[in-house]
């Protein structure tokens, strides 16, 4: 069935490598994506997100990538740092109207100094 | 602002029974939604809803009930509580999914135990 999901369920970094979590996602039809942080025991919180008709959006350190030709997304962390250090989520929208947001099961990223 | 406030934190529930989860924002959004993280996973949407008065079903709606009659509410009820239904369940609400962000606010988290 159609899904979202990672490819590396953990990723460890040293204290200012870019850091690079990728995301497979198998609905063709889905037009906007999310990339969220989970520190442990708080809820997600929003890093960045991207439309389908953009390849590429820089925030603060980060950067999404979408490449639609192969359903490929990929957050990129520049000098990481180890409040980086975290579970990261990526999201599509599905439904209606695209208002069901469907997260990945995530990939652990450790940060050692 | 108190953001997205879900109660209670923390809740054990013996199987069969019975209990609603409570979730309030008072940033004036149109959508709220209650996903489930079981231990190492990611999140599961149970439901959803785009206002007042309309809800939908998420991946994992089965055992679980949801109402929505004001803009700021959103209560999950658990009937017949499983152990299956373990879990830590997250309220999030966000002012649309297809304005210029789609941004969710989450709530702290619910955890839940059904011994």
């Amino acid at each position: 069935g159609e899904s979202v999901g990672l490819h590396l369920p953990t990723l460890s970094v040293q204290e200012g490598d870019n850091s690079i979590i990728n995301c497979a996602y198998s609905n063709s039809a889905s037009d906007y994506f999310i990339w969220y942080k989970q520190e442990s025991g708080k809820g997600p919180q929003f890093i960045i997100d991207i439309r389908s008709n953009m390849d590429k959006r820089q925030g603060q350190r980060v950067t999404v990538l979408l490449n639609k030709t192969v359903k490929h997304l990929s957050l990129q962390i520049a000098a990481t740092q180890p409040g980086d250090s975290a579970v990261y989520f990526c999201a599509e929208t599905r439904g209606q109207a695209g208002t069901a947001l469907i997260f990945g099961k995530g990939t652990t990223l450790s940060v050692s100094s | 602002n108190a953001g997205v406030t879900q109660t209670p934190k923390f809740r054990i529930l013996k199987i069969g029974q019975s209990m609603t989860l409570q979730c309030a924002q008072d940033m004036n959004h149109n959508y709220m939604y209650w996903y489930r993280q079981d231990p190492g996973m990611g999140l599961k949407l149970i439901y959803y809803s785009v206002g007042a008065g309309i809800t939908d079903k998420g991946e994992v709606p089965n055992g679980y009930n949801v109402s929505r009659s004001t803009t700021e509410d959103f209560p999950l009820r658990l009937e017949l509580a499983a152990p299956s239904q373990t879990s830590v369940y997250f309220c999030a609400s966000s002012y649309s999914m297809t304005a210029n962000t789609g941004e969710l606010f989450f709530g702290e988290g619910s955890r839940l135990t059904v011994l």
